[in-house]
Parts: structure tokens; C-alpha cells; sequence
């Protein structure tokens, strides 16, 4: 059964810091796809990791992606208040998508 | 843009009525899915459709059901609402391939009383 996990649960994070959330899943797949969502609202998508060493930025926010590690990092710079928000990380399960358990995100001043 | 819309926003039903969410999409996604949201227990998958008429059960399917007699609408049946049943439902869709990038409806939040 695939299972994907997500740390930490819960960051929080002072205005100008950096820090990476991690998205570690337990079986074989070649994509991955990073979603946000804000209080009371629905799931946007960010990226889509589509192959192994894949590498996506938007802004302040960088993903990768490692199949053989299994393993996905998504990589904030310098946080801004606008990027509070939960991210979820999801994997393919044939043509279904397994989420993981979210990152709250709070970024303080 | 894709879009994918969700029949209510907010809904408030009673205990033992019969519910119908409606999610529509536009971009002729193959692909149609139904999830609750609930608190600590993260996005659980209820339906999926791959196809007009098909549907796949989920993983919490109990309670509910589906509809799809075309291919940009899927809906989802409470035959007898339930308290337990309170919770944010969300709508999406994707692709059959090459990627299964799925786009989310603005979400409906059900509450059952």
C-alpha cells in the first residue's frame, strides 16, 4: 500500500527565514505533485514533478524531486506572510493520487 | 483556465435527507474524483469515475454514492445524511494521461444536523 508522508505537520516560521518541507512516499513512482491550500478554500496546484531530479520554482517556493530516495522536498526562501497556507504533497497511484497528511505553514513576523 | 465547479458552496441538511453535490468541469477531463476534508484525517478519497457511467469506490465509500451520465458532471449521493457525514467535500478532475494532475473544485461544506 502506498504511503505518503509528510514532516513536518506543522511549521512555524519567522518572515525572512528558510526552510524545506519534506515528502517521503513508500513505493516506486516517477511523479509527484505539490498542492496548497488556504483556510477554508480548496487545493491549488503548485507543481508537477514529473521525472526523477526534476526541479521546479515558482517565486519563493522550489521542488525536487528524487525517485530513488523516494523522496521530495519543497524548499521556501526568505518566507512572506502571503505563503501561510497548508501544502500537501500527492503521488500517483495508477491513475489515482495518494495525498499526504499537509504542512501548516505559519509564517510570523 | 480549467474550472471545475461545485454545485453549493455551504449546505445544511438534516439527518436522514437525501443530498446531492453536483461538480461540473470544463476541460473534458477523462477523470472526476470525490473527497471529504475533515480535520487531522486529511483528504480522503469517497468515488472516482474514470469514464461516463463508470465509477471505482474509494476509499471511505460507505454512505454514499455516485453519478456520472456525462462526462463533465459527477455527482455524489448521500442517500441518508448522517451527522457523521459533516465535512468539506471536494471535486476534482484530470487527465487520463500523460499526467494525472488533478484541478479542485472550490470545495462544498456540508453540515448535517
Amino acid at each position: 500500500e502506498l504511503k505518503v508522508e509528510q514532516n513536518p505537520l506543522f511549521l512555524s516560521m519567522q518572515e525572512g527565514k528558510n526552510y524545506t518541507i519534506y515528502c517521503n512516499y513508500s513505493t516506486t513512482s516517477d511523479r509527484l505533485y505539490w498542492y496548497r491550500q488556504d483556510p477554508g478554500k480548496s487545493l491549488e496546484s503548485l507543481f508537477v514533478l514529473l521525472s526523477n531530479g526534476a526541479v521546479k520554482q515558482e517565486g519563493r517556493l522550489m521542488a525536487s524531486l528524487d525517485t530513488k530516495a523516494r523522496l521530495s522536498t519543497l524548499h521556501i526562501t526568505a518566507a512572506v506572510h502571503d505563503l501561510s497556507a497548508t501544502y500537501f504533497c500527492a503521488v500517483d497511484r495508477t491513475d489515482k493520487l495518494i495525498f499526504g497528511t499537509g504542512t501548516r505553514l505559519q509564517v510570523f513576523p | 483556465d480549467v474550472k471545475v465547479t461545485q454545485s453549493s458552496r455551504y449546505l445544511v441538511k438534516r439527518t436522514g435527507e437525501k443530498v446531492f453535490l453536483e461538480c461540473v468541469q470544463d476541460m473534458d477531463h477523462e477523470n472526476m474524483f470525490w473527497y471529504r476534508q475533515d480535520p487531522g484525517l486529511g483528504l480522503r478519497l469517497i468515488y472516482f469515475s474514470y469514464d461516463v457511467k463508470m465509477k471505482e469506490k474509494g476509499d471511505i465509500p460507505e454512505g454514499y454514492s455516485v453519478s456520472r451520465e456525462k462526462k463533465e458532471r459527477f455527482s455524489l449521493i448521500l442517500e441518508s445524511a448522517s451527522t457523521n457525514q459533516t465535512s468539506m467535500y471536494l471535486c476534482a478532475s484530470s487527465y487520463a494521461s500523460p499526467t494525472y494532475e488533478q484541478y479542485f473544485g472550490p470545495g462544498t461544506r456540508l453540515t448535517v444536523t
